[in-house]
């Protein structure tokens, strides 16, 4: 099993629809779980992040993460055409020298 | 302010060649990493660097690989004797401190060996 999973999609949604985009992880050593937006051709941007379980809300996002069942997810409401992009879950223990471990990312369009 | 930027964005190189892949961090930042992106993969580390040094090299993909930093600044990733499979986008990022503090991440170097 790979450290990190994510469905790479593409997952097509109308404009204004409610996404949800989620990874899952199989070290129980990671503490932090950061969320990147790719577009295409560019460098990945944090969007948020979360220490240990629970929830995050930074305006039309929302991150989640369940450490009991390694699963992590980011919601997107009220979804615009600008939010078409790949979306990148990277867990991490928190040791800088550990860097940040990315999943394969999920590919999001949303349709105007 | 500006931010992360490498060079070249693209290089193309025939196979056996060296490259040096070049990073420019945001100013004051210590800490300073490399990715490497894969098509259709996820984003792979490859090594970290707090001030100019790098506790950690085992990430680096084979020996053919090196990496440097000058103090705080520019840092470099060469590849000797360049293979196909080395073909990738070639990712920097830097950050305040090391640790899972927000990293700002370079546009890219996107390597074709032919």
């Amino acid at each position: 099993q790979k450290e990190v999973e994510q469905d790479p999609g593409p997952l097509s949604v109308p404009e204004g629809a409610i996404v949800s985009l989620n990874c899952t992880y199989s070290n129980s050593a990671f503490q932090y779980f950061m969320w990147y937006r790719q577009y295409s051709r560019k460098g990945p941007e944090l969007l948020m992040y979360t220490y240990s379980s629970g929830n995050k809300e930074d305006g039309r996002f929302t991150a989640q993460v369940d450490k009991s069942s390694k699963y992590i997810s980011l919601f997107i409401r009220d979804s615009q055409p600008s939010d078409s992009a790949t979306y990148l879950c990277a867990p991490t223990t928190g040791g800088g020298a550990d860097g940040l471990t990315f999943g394969k990312g999920t590919h999001l369009i949303i349709q105007p | 302010g500006a931010g992360v930027s490498q060079s070249p964005s693209n290089k193309v190189t025939e196979k056996g060649k060296d490259v040096e892949l070049r990073c420019d961090p945001i100013s004051g930042h210590t800490a300073l990493y490399w990715y490497r992106q894969r098509l259709g993969q996820g984003l792979e580390f490859l090594i970290y660097f707090q001030g100019n040094s790098a506790p950690d090299k085992s990430g680096l993909p084979s020996d053919r690989f090196s990496a440097e930093r000058t103090g705080e600044s520019v840092s470099t990733l060469t590849i000797q004797r360049t293979q196909q499979e080395d073909s990738a986008v070639y990712l920097c990022a830097s950050s305040l401190i090391g640790g899972p503090y927000e990293q700002y991440f370079g546009p890219g170097t996107r390597l074709t060996v032919t």
